[in-house]
């Protein structure tokens, strides 16, 4: 099963990038990356994926690197509500679609 | 955002007696999984269904069991709840077939067993 690690924590200024890293250097050519995040003790709200090539969405960008073994997520312009966790998930593509949650980065948006 | 909703939000219940926790979409969703979260751990899987009546463990299955009689519901049991089993649950659904749909979660459900 392909594993994520992350850092445990950053800070970001805000109004600055935010610029989260992800390792999964065990990918498999047809597993998608994926970004959710938990702002307090909500439940995790789906942010962006990717396969191979690079994503933008309204929220985010998402970078994988050419080789895929690991990916940025970006929040181009970070604000005090951006302050949550992120977890950087690989889709298991056993044929059940298990999905299996890191520990995550916890991003301080600091004003 | 799909409509996935967790019943109950809070319940409170003593050592040794059956809990069920309630997961309801309505999106027609062919997976839905269950999570535990606890302080320092993320979220945990607990157990998972692929469809009507196929469900597989995950993680963390030990003390819980689960049931999807239609594709609207999961549900997950604690048999004989511990005070280890004090934790926030969460479900989640997503389309199924492909590698490349998000999963919706619900809000949590709050158990403490005392």
């Amino acid at each position: 099963d392909a594993k994520t690690t992350q850092p445990p924590s950053m800070d970001c200024a805000e109004g600055r990038a935010a610029n989260l890293p992800c390792n999964h250097s065990t990918i498999s050519g047809n597993e998608y990356v994926y970004w959710y995040r938990q702002i307090h003790s909500q439940g995790p709200q789906y942010i962006i994926h990717g396969l191979k090539n690079n994503e933008t969405n309204e929220m985010a960008s998402l970078i994988i690197t050419e080789d895929r073994k690991s990916s940025t997520l970006i929040l181009p312009h970070a604000t005090l509500r951006d302050t949550a966790v992120y977890y950087c998930i690989v889709l298991l593509s056993s044929g059940t679609y298990k999905y299996i949650f890191g520990t995550g980065t916890r991003l301080k948006v600091l004003a | 955002d799909a409509g996935i909703t967790q019943s109950p939000r809070h319940k409170v219940t003593e050592t040794g007696t059956p809990v069920t926790l309630r997961c309801h979409q309505t999106e027609n969703h062919r997976y839905m999984y269950w999570y535990r979260q606890d302080p320092g751990h993320g979220l945990r899987l607990i157990h998972y269904s692929y469809g009507v009546k196929d469900t597989d463990k995950g993680e963390v299955s030990d003390g819980y069991s689960v049931s999807r009689s239609k594709t609207e519901d999961f549900l997950l049991t604690l048999e004989s709840a511990t005070s280890s089993q004090t934790s926030v649950y969460f479900c989640a659904s997503r389309q199924g077939g492909f590698l490349n749909t998000e999963a919706f979660f619900g809000q949590g459900t709050r158990l403490t067993v005392v």
